[in-house]
């Protein structure tokens, strides 16, 4: 059982670039979300997604894009990259809205 | 404005004794709380949830508590195990359409001592 799959583990990026967070699950779940930790803070929701071709904005969504082209993948985009997005994101996923939510490994990131 | 608040940053407890983790909110919209479990470099794994129509629910060593009229609800384990250290997190949503998304506390990080 893969469940939600996140790449890469780590990512240093330099101001300015941009890369693609990817996430995947298995599970045939139609909600997807991603959220961002900061140190000594909770989660905040940067996106999400309730199925395929619909998205929203949650929390925290400056700076961030992101696509649902199938049910199984949702990545997150940085377009160009800044400091404040040094954290460690979470995408996860759920069957239905209100159920709990199952979360990936995240995906450490660092811009320097 | 934290809508969903975890005041103590860590707790210490002893082996094979009760741990208390505790979780206020402000949001009256909230209906649907759950507990998260964190270990480092891992994401957060479901642990038990309480919906607002009950006041109580358990499972194998873990009990949630809720304090609709307070705002208030709590985590149980008894008895706490080394295994159990980690950090934990309260969540909260609303379970009108659109409205899943979870709010999450700051955490509390639990240690067990042997």
């Amino acid at each position: 059982n893969a469940g939600v799959t996140q790449t890469p583990k780590f990512r240093i990026l330099k101001i300015g670039q941009s890369m693609t967070l990817q996430c995947a699950q298995d599970m045939n779940h139609n909600y997807m979300y991603w959220y961002r930790q900061d140190p000594g803070m909770g989660l905040k929701l940067i996106y999400y997604s309730v199925g395929a071709g619909i998205t929203d904005k949650g929390e925290v969504p400056n700076g961030y894009n992101v696509s649902r082209s199938t049910t199984e993948d949702f990545p997150l985009r940085l377009e160009l990259a800044a400091p404040s997005q040094t954290s460690v994101y979470f995408c996860a996923s759920t069957g239905q809205g209100n159920q709990p939510q199952h979360f990936g490994d995240g995906t450490r990131l660092s811009i320097l | 404005d934290q809508q969903v608040k975890q005041n103590s940053p860590s707790l210490s407890v002893q082996e094979g004794r009760i741990s208390i983790l505790n979780c206020d909110y402000t949001n009256s919209m909230f209906d649907y709380f759950l507990w998260y479990k964190k270990y480092p470099a891992e994401g957060p794994t479901f642990l038990i949830s309480i919906s607002s129509i009950k006041d109580k629910n358990e499972d194998g060593r873990f009990t949630v508590f809720l304090n609709k009229s307070a705002k208030h609800l709590s985590l149980h384990i008894v008895p706490s195990q080394p295994g159990d250290s980690a950090v934990y997190f309260c969540a909260a949503s609303g379970s009108g359409a659109g409205s899943y998304q979870l709010t999450f506390g700051k955490g509390t990080k639990l240690s067990v001592i042997p």
